[in-house]
């Protein structure tokens, strides 16, 4: 069957850093997708991963291990505005057909 | 530039009413989306577009009609919806596999 797990939720502090770990199993892969989502708004783009290692983009970092199944966003010193849901996607087909995990929600606390 | 729009932000409408969302991108995507959303889960694929033509209907009831008029635009005509269709709809358009949504239409069924 298809799978896509990422914990919950998760709490840190201002300026601290967290790392949000996506386990996947699914029938084909074509990617792997971060993105973000404050309440009541559409998900904002993050990152795309394709080939394993880690991909840097300023504050959030993205990390794909293929053969393991696995990845992570890496979120660098927080600011209260990353309180948001973080969704995992894989896309499994050249369509771009994105299956998403349940999302992890960070709250950033002072 | 990665953006794409919809219109309207908001829709109400009655069971017995026909409405439609449009959705729009000039940045040459030829895949396109539409997503549904419901509060706290994560989005739903709905339909893909490619090169303009109907790729995957992830047997989507039939008061849900997507159309693709030309290569910017993606509408959903809407007719004779359930209140349990009331979500937040998303269109997304992608290049290289890099998937970008747009802010949503959110509908409540009456």
């Amino acid at each position: 069957g298809q799978n896509i797990d990422q914990p919950t939720e998760m709490t840190a502090t201002e300026g601290a850093i967290v790392q949000i770990n996506c386990t996947y199993q699914t029938s084909g892969f074509n990617g792997l997708f971060w993105y973000q989502q404050h309440a009541g708004e559409a998900p904002t783009f993050l990152s795309y991963n394709v080939l394993d290692g880690l991909e840097e983009k300023g504050r959030f970092s993205s990390f794909l291990s293929r053969s393991k199944g696995y990845s992570y966003l890496l979120l660098k010193e927080l600011q209260m505005k990353d309180s948001a849901s973080y969704l995992c996607a894989v896309s499994s087909d050249s369509w771009g057909k994105l299956q998403f995990g349940a999302g992890t929600q960070v709250v950033v606390t002072p | 530039d990665t953006e794409v729009t919809q219109t309207p932000k908001h829709l109400v409408m009655g069971m017995t009413n026909k409405k439609s969302l449009k959705c729009e991108q000039h940045m040459g995507h030829r895949a396109m989306y539409w997503y549904k959303q419901k509060a706290k889960k994560p989005p739903e694929l709905m339909f893909v577009y490619s090169y303009e033509k109907l790729s995957i209907n992830e047997s989507v009831p039939s008061r849900f009609s997507p159309e693709c008029p030309n290569s910017s635009l993606l509408n959903l005509h809407l007719h004779a919806l359930q209140p349990e269709d009331s979500a937040l709809y998303l269109c997304a358009s992608s290049f290289r596999g890099e998937q970008y949504f747009g802010p949503g239409t959110r509908l409540t069924v009456t």
